[in-house]
């Protein structure tokens, strides 16, 4: 059974932090990975996507991906009380595609 | 504005019968997915289909129907043998090995 864990949080940050974010992922053959963002009692939505090694940036959002210790990772800085939501790690592809069980962020002003 | 339609938004259930719940989207994409989303908890693949007329069981499909006639629509049914649905539905559909984007969801709730 391939897995996702995520640290559960609650992750509390002051505004204008930096939030780090965590996922490990069992299925070594995976080649996709997914950070999606979900405020509550709505759908998740796709913020950034990385497929090799190293790190990506967009706006304040930088994901991280280390494939030997398989882990991937989201740094938001300059964080807002916007960024308050539910983080989900996804990797995979098609029909094996694995959403972690996400870490709630909380920006605190 | 292409995107993915759920609905209803809200539906709920009597027991012993059998509820559906829409998913349609135009944006030509071949595979649409079901999860579950239950509070605090990440999502669960109920069903998936890659192509029309075909449709595979997620982890989760005991209690769940699915169809796949066109390739804009995915409805789900959730019949009487889920004895436990309240749960959040998301519908998501891919054009192929990318991301996948979600409607906005149907909140299913026990009479």
């Amino acid at each position: 059974q391939k897995e996702v864990e995520q640290n559960s949080g609650p992750l509390s940050v002051p505004e204008g932090a930096i939030a780090s974010l965590n996922c490990t992922y069992s299925d070594r053959v995976s080649q996709s990975f997914f950070w999606y963002r979900q405020y509550s009692g709505k759908s998740p939505e796709l913020i950034m996507s990385i497929y090799s090694n190293g790190d990506k940036e967009d706006g304040r959002f930088t994901a991280q991906l280390n494939k030997a210790s398989q882990y991937v990772s989201l740094l938001i800085r300059d964080s807002q009380p916007s960024d308050s939501a539910t983080y989900l790690c996804a990797v995979g592809e098609w029909q094996n595609f694995v959403f972690g069980p996400g870490t709630r962020l909380s920006v605190l002003p | 504005d292409g995107g993915i339609t759920q609905s209803p938004k809200y539906l709920f259930r009597k027991e012993g019968q059998n509820v559906t719940l829409s998913c349609e989207q135009n944006l030509n994409h071949d595979a649409m997915y079901w999860y579950r989303q239950d509070p605090g908890q990440g999502l669960r693949l109920i069903y998936y289909s890659q192509i029309v007329n075909d449709f595979q069981k997620g982890d989760i499909a005991e209690g769940y129907s699915v169809s796949r006639e066109k390739k804009e629509s995915f409805p789900l049914t959730v019949t009487s043998a889920q004895k436990n649905p309240t749960a959040f539905y998301l519908c998501a559909s891919t054009p192929g090995n990318q991301p996948q984007h979600f409607g906005d969801g149907t909140r299913l709730s026990i009479l």
